[in-house]
């Protein structure tokens, strides 16, 4: 069974806080991605990376950052969280291709106060 | 103008109703295309890929139009169980890189 995983399905951080979200697949899929979804905004990409050590900003990139140092794991850092960064924080994964289905994470709830 | 765009609902049918949704998208290039179906509190899954010729899975069918760049997702004989929000994908470019979603169409489905 294909399977996306996030480290944390809640999380409560101060704002000024370095925060870390990890995500791991094990499907050896090239392309990963972050979102975040806010109600009645979707799903808006924050970065993707179609290979180790390679990212591209998405759609909402400012105070975001991410790593990706090995082809499974691909993780967002929040540099100094912010209370317009509460979101939920979903990973997705996709092989490229011409139909890449993206699986995702089950979400990170993350709440900056 | 939002790179894919989907009326937010909601949709409130009865039990056996047939309902559609629809997407637009703005850029010309975008390659593929997915309907996704993302449950309360869950993470989206992908319901069914979209073709050009129309594609039809049990109970639901999807249509893309290129030359209006538009697509359509319709329930047959909805049921209680079809309740979620139902997302619109479109993929740029053929390595799946650019993935846009669309902000979701809400169906509450009624007994």
């Amino acid at each position: 069974d294909v399977k996306v995983t996030q480290s944390s399905r809640y999380l409560v951080k101060r704002t000024g806080e370095k925060v870390f979200l990890e995500c791991v697949q094990d499907m050896d899929h090239e392309n990963m991605f972050w979102y975040r979804q806010d109600p009645g905004l979707g799903l808006r990409l924050i970065y993707f990376s179609y290979d180790v050590k390679m990212k591209e900003k998405g759609d909402i990139p400012e105070g975001y950052s991410v790593s990706r140092e090995k082809k499974e794991r691909f993780s967002l850092i929040l540099e100094s969280a912010s209370t317009n960064q509460t979101s939920m924080y979903l990973c997705a994964s996709s092989r490229r291709g011409q139909k890449p289905e993206a699986f995702f994470g089950q979400g990170t709830r993350l709440t900056v106060v | 103008r939002k790179e894919v765009e989907q009326d937010p609902g909601p949709f409130n049918v009865p039990e056996g109703a047939t309902v559609a949704f629809n997407c637009t998208y703005s850029n010309s290039a975008s390659q593929s295309f997915f309907w996704y179906r993302q449950d309360c509190r869950k993470e989206p899954k992908l319901l069914m890929s979209v073709y050009s010729s129309g594609n039809e899975d049990g109970r639901f069918t999807a249509q893309l139009n290129r030359a209006s760049q538009y697509i359509s997702l319709l329930i047959r004989d909805s049921k209680l169980s079809d309740s979620a929000t139902y997302l619109c994908v479109v993929n740029l470019g053929t390595g799946g890189f650019k993935t846009i979603f669309g902000a979701g169409t809400r169906l509450f489905v009624k007994a």
